[in-house]
């Protein structure tokens, strides 16, 4: 596609059930990053992948939290009995490569735990 | 510890002055800084890159100065409009992290 690609654009779930937020990339970026950006907040970053591989996995908050990218394509997001601290919004970006700069974001995933 | 800090969080001006916005960082040695904006509900679009060996690099109505010594970069937007009106970003790489300032809330008022 021509941009970053987020799915569910909204996701309202119940608190201890999982969620999967999926990204789909702009093809050809090997570089693809996670961020999470609670109301009124900075961009908090969550994970790095160049192309399948996640060299820095330092930003998830906890063990409830995972990823995975396959193909160097798309990337998904897994929150695991989600708490009502982890809803925000759930933001994807790919780049060229992470020695190019410029990142390209999707919309988003608005998250919100009940 | 590696630090963004943007100059302040909102900045209230008049169509048609120049804004400018500060971003200082510490124990980085980036190759290069970005800016961003962000629109509320949407994610952040990119505007300008500045590489360590450039001081200042332009586009359009906005200009961006890097200063490697100070560690602090300077966002301006001339003659500033109301669809001007965003969060403004500044960005580092280091490591495999691309890791972000907390943003300047900017409003121009007509």
């Amino acid at each position: 596609g021509a941009g970053v690609s987020q799915s569910p654009s909204n996701k309202v779930t119940e608190k201890g059930k999982d969620v999967e937020l999926r990204c789909d990339p702009i093809s050809g970026h090997t570089a693809l990053y996670w961020y999470r950006q609670r109301l009124g907040q900075g961009l908090e970053f969550l994970i790095y992948f160049q192309g399948n591989s996640a060299p820095d996995k330092s930003g998830l908050p906890s063990d409830r939290f995972s990823a995975e990218r396959t193909g160097e394509s798309v990337s998904t997001l897994t929150i695991q009995r989600t708490q009502q601290e982890d809803s925000a919004v759930y933001l994807c970006a790919s780049s060229l490569d992470r020695l190019v700069g410029e990142a390209f974001f999707g919309q988003g995933t608005r998250l919100t735990v009940v | 510890s590696q630090k963004i800090e943007q100059n302040s969080e909102a900045l209230n001006i008049q169509e048609g002055k120049t804004a400018t916005l500060t971003c200082n960082y510490t124990n980085y040695s980036p190759a290069y800084l970005q800016w961003y904006r962000q629109d509320p509900g949407r994610g952040p679009v990119f505007l300008l890159l500045i590489r360590e060996n450039e001081k200042e690099k332009r586009k359009e109505r906005l200009k961006v100065t890097f200063d490697t010594t100070l560690k602090q970069s300077l966002f301006h937007i001339t003659a500033s409009q109301p669809a001007d009106s965003a969060t403004y970003l500044c960005a580092l790489t280091a490591d495999y992290k691309l890791s972000f300032g907390a943003g300047t809330t900017v409003t121009v008022r007509a």
